[in-house]
């Protein structure tokens, strides 16, 4: 148990839906990444927040913004669901600092159908 | 921009025996490289990573990895394989470039396959 929790851990939606993808990190790691793990992809960093702010972008879709809240928990929104959004959706944590590694949560598995 | 690789899809090996998972990298300053591994309808667990120092750097359940700076690799080994090593391994490379904030770039991942 990497100590990162999420919610829920399967999601069915429909296309051009909207979900929320909930990670809450290890007791004590400001930074939280969102990753997406799908088969023609692999895994492609989405975006970093570190205590509240957005750090980093990465191959993230307009349709997808997240939030870091005051209590370090974190939210993915993804809009206007496609088919090609199913997939695995992990969050990871981690203190600051380049030399820490990230720990992973069990992910979140979004079939769009 | 950096960029890892792995060049095998799948490693088949009998259990005993030695199992090499090969990543290459590419950044423009110094690695941070990571292992993960990951098994079925699990998150990624971290395995080892090297920042600086030794070469050969010892990680969990018995794997080692060893950087190669003129090679550009950091290949994930373990002496002898258990059937439960099967699973989907990554390798990982972090910039240290301020703008790159901590963010892992992960390789398409490396099938290991043990058979008893």
């Amino acid at each position: 148990d990497s100590g990162v929790t999420q919610t829920p851990k399967h999601l069915i939606t429909a296309t051009g839906q909207r979900v929320t993808l909930r990670c809450s990190p290890r007791s004590g790691d400001l930074s939280v990444y969102w990753y997406q793990q799908s088969l023609d992809q692999g895994l492609q960093f989405l975006i970093q927040y570190y205590n509240g702010e957005e750090r980093a972008k990465g191959n993230i879709l307009e349709r997808f913004s997240a939030q870091q809240f005051p209590d370090l928990h974190s939210e993915l929104n993804l809009s206007s669901l496609e088919l090609g959004d199913s997939a695995l959706y992990f969050c990871a944590s981690s203190p600051q600092g380049v030399s820490y590694e990230q720990y992973f949560g069990p992910g979140t598995r979004l079939t769009v159908t | 921009a950096q960029s890892v690789a792995q060049p095998e899809d799948q490693v088949n090996v009998a259990e005993g025996n030695p199992l090499t998972v090969k990543c290459t990298y590419s950044v423009s300053g110094n690695p941070y490289l990571f292992w993960y591994v990951q098994y079925p309808n699990r998150g990624l667990q971290f395995l080892l990573k090297y920042i600086t120092g030794d070469n050969l750097v010892k990680g969990s359940y018995g794997f080692e990895a060893e950087f190669n700076k003129s090679q550009t690799s950091f290949h994930l080994k373990k002496p002898s394989a258990l059937v439960s090593d099967s699973a989907l391994y990554f390798c990982a490379v972090r910039d240290i470039v301020p703008d790159s904030w901590g963010k892992l770039q992960f390789g398409a991942g490396t099938q290991v396959v043990v058979t008893p």
